[in-house]
């Protein structure tokens, strides 16, 4: 089974900066979740899709993160302007269904660690 | 205070060691209680996972959950250096449509041959 895919691996910008990542699910999960990792922190969730919706985006900077998920599959996450506190690890995660006992493992992608310089 | 607390800080122990690792909460809704190990580099990986109060054994490992004391451990028996990486615990309250996981910082352990 094919796993969660993300890309780019890498990202360098200056600040000011916009920048876009992208994850591809694996197939069938219906969840998807964004998480930012800051270096010696723990995953913090930025937004939740259920199919295409969103179900959490509480934690979401919006005045400068977007988010979407189209056609309940692949997702991009966006960040227009980029600041340096922005550098952090940028993890994909998608889980079969959300908040039952069984098919609720979130499966993880390698991440796009990025650098805001 | 942090929803979630997780100590001890960077460990280093021998091979063959026994390992703790302990998370401390504060959301009395936390029902789902996960553990996952993070190599260098990579994306989390679930270890353990668990529902309510309780122990469960997986081979090597074993994880513990007191509700009442609002506090999770992870056991690793017999440690390997492949058991090296940072050990993440997770929690979530809800049920339903929304599954938020809530992470602690992390304990990097090194494992030593």
């Amino acid at each position: 089974e094919a796993g969660v895919a993300q890309s780019p691996r890498y990202k360098i910008i200056e600040k000011r900066q916009s920048v876009a990542f992208w994850c591809n699910p694996i197939s069938g999960h219906a969840t998807l979740y964004w998480y930012q990792q800051i270096l010696g922190q723990g995953p913090k969730l930025l937004i939740q899709f259920q199919n295409n919706g969103v179900v959490d985006d509480s934690q979401l900077p919006k005045d400068r993160f977007s988010a979407e998920r189209l056609k309940g599959v692949d997702s991009t996450l966006k960040i227009q302007p980029a600041k340096l506190e922005d550098s952090a690890v940028y993890l994909c995660a998608s889980s079969l269904r959300g908040g039952e006992g069984d098919g609720t493992e979130a499966f993880f992608g390698q991440g796009t660690r990025l650098t805001v310089v | 205070q942090k929803e979630v607390e997780q100590d001890p800080g960077p460990l280093s122990v021998p091979e063959g060691a026994i390992v703790s690792l302990n998370c401390t909460y504060s959301n009395s809704a936390f029902q789902y209680f996960m553990w996952y190990r993070q190599y260098s580099r990579k994306g989390p990986e679930l270890l353990m996972y668990t529902y309510s109060s309780g122990n469960k054994e997986d081979g090597r490992f074993t994880a513990q959950v007191d509700k009442s004391s609002k506090y999770i451990s992870l056991f690793i028996r017999d440690s390997q250096p492949s058991d090296s990486a940072t050990y993440l615990c997770a929690m979530s309250a809800s049920g339903g449509s929304n599954y938020k996981l809530t992470f602690g910082k992390g304990t990097l352990l090194t494992v030593n041959p």
